[in-house]
């Protein structure tokens, strides 16, 4: 069946530093969304990407989706406190549910 | 628009027992998707139901089940708890589910303690 893992599981950074998690899929994705989820929290919505090769950028976030639509990463400049929490990305096959990776916990250190 | 909600909150049974679970989604959301989600295994998808019929199951034992009413509301109910099925469940709702690929709003969960 369809698999997604991302890397890597942790990540720990000092404010200001940089952040890259990736996705890789087992099978060609029709498209990927990413979440968030807060520590306590529940997972929420940041962005879906559609195109082949699709770049799009959310304030300091940069999300991009591979040219063979089976790898995706959420590239975060210059992290602030606030952006800890966890990191899933999601594919999506046409017609089928779709299945989270394990997700990426950030944590920021002050 | 309110959100996606979800009671109790916070459930805790023991072994053997069965508990039922609700979500209401967004108005206007016909796609319900539960989830469930623990430290080790990370979000695992259950089921979908769209239009009160389930559309896709993931792989749980026939413990777990669900039905979606007329208004869309859902319900999971699983049988004789096990200790692993201490979790926190998640149901999240979109206009079409996965038919459209649509963004998912997830709820904010019920925590379950099977002791």
């Amino acid at each position: 069946g369809q698999q997604v893992m991302q890397i890597p599981q942790y990540q720990h950074v000092q404010e200001g530093e940089d952040f890259t998690t990736y996705c890789n899929s087992s099978t060609t994705l029709s498209n990927i969304q990413w979440y968030k989820q807060r520590p306590g929290g529940h997972p929420v919505f940041l962005i879906q990407l559609v195109k082949s090769g699709e770049v799009k950028k959310q304030k300091r976030l940069t999300f991009q989706f591979g040219e063979a639509k089976k790898n995706s990463s959420l590239h975060i400049t210059a992290t602030q406190t606030t952006d800890v929490g966890t990191y899933f990305c999601a594919g999506i096959v046409y017609g089928q549910n779709f299945v989270f990776g394990p997700g990426t916990r950030l944590s920021v250190l002050p | 628009k309110a959100g996606v909600t979800q009671t109790p909150r916070y459930l805790i049974k023991t072994r053997g027992q069965q508990v039922t679970l609700s979500c209401s989604p967004i108005s206007g959301h016909r796609s319900v998707s539960w989830y469930q989600q623990t430290p080790g295994q990370g979000l695992q998808f259950l089921f979908e139901y769209f239009s009160e019929t389930q559309r896709n199951k993931g792989n749980f034992p026939g413990r777990f089940s669900g039905r979606q009413f007329s208004n869309s509301r859902s319900e999971m109910n699983v049988s004789t708890l096990e200790l692993g099925d201490s979790a926190l469940y998640l149901c999240a709702s979109s206009l079409e589910g996965r038919e459209a690929t649509d963004t998912q709003y997830f709820g904010p969960g019920t925590r379950l303690t099977v002791l």
